[in-house]
């Protein structure tokens, strides 16, 4: 079936150093978003990347769409104790009509003291 | 504001018990869901509902069934409680096509 790979499963980084997390898709996508989870919280949408190759920033958070759209990424620059939590990618099947999302498996990222 | 509320938050229940969890949405959305997240296995969907009295089965229906009698209501049922249905369990609610999913706070459910 369907599969939308996410990794790292976790990733250790000292405060200031950077993040990246990534997702590949067996499948093209009509598009992907990209959701972030606190400690304890639900997800929260962070973006939606519909065209093929669309960079988007939000302050230090740059997010892309391959060109084939199988793949994104989410690089966080400088990570702050603020950026703690499971990112999770959300990929949707081009010509799906069941209104699903493909879930990646998600990146803990955790911030070394 | 947006909200999808879950009626309960931490949840203890014994082997064989009937379980219910309750979502409620309040932007009159027609699509709902139902998933649950284990460490390391990400968001898994269990059900999800297009419309009211509509459902569909996710990837893990088996041991759950669901109940959508509202449009704003979405209930998840675990017929007869498993230790492996220990888990968060998260309703989202969902306007269509290139529109953001809204999660609710999540039940953390343990069955002993």
């Amino acid at each position: 079936g369907q599969q939308v790979m996410q990794i790292p499963q976790y990733q250790h980084v000292q405060e200031g150093e950077d993040f990246t997390t990534y997702c590949n898709s067996s499948t093209t996508l009509s598009n992907i978003q990209w959701y972030k989870q606190r400690p304890g919280g639900h997800p929260v949408f962070l973006i939606q990347l519909v065209k093929s190759g669309e960079v988007k920033k939000q302050k230090r958070l740059t997010f892309q769409f391959g060109e084939a759209k199988k793949n994104s990424s989410l690089h966080i620059t400088a990570t702050q104790t603020t950026d703690v939590g499971t990112y999770f990618c959300a990929g949707r099947p081009p010509m799906d009509s069941n209104y699903q999302l493909i879930w990646g498996a998600g990146t803990k990222l955790i911030i070394k003291p | 504001d947006v909200k999808v509320t879950q009626s309960s938050r931490y949840l203890v229940k014994r082997t064989g018990e009937k379980v219910f969890l309750e979502c409620v949405q309040d932007m009159d959305h027609e699509n709902m869901f139902w998933y649950r997240q284990d460490p390391g296995l990400g968001l898994r969907l269990i059900y999800f509902s297009y419309d009211v009295k509509m459902k569909e089965k996710g990837d893990i229906p088996e041991g759950y069934s669901v109940s959508r009698e509202k449009k704003e209501r979405f209930s998840l049922i675990l017929e007869s409680a498993s230790t492996n249905q220990t888990s968060m369990y998260l309703c989202a609610s969902w306007s269509g096509l290139g529109n953001t999913i809204y999660f609710g706070e999540g039940s953390w459910l343990t069955v002993v």
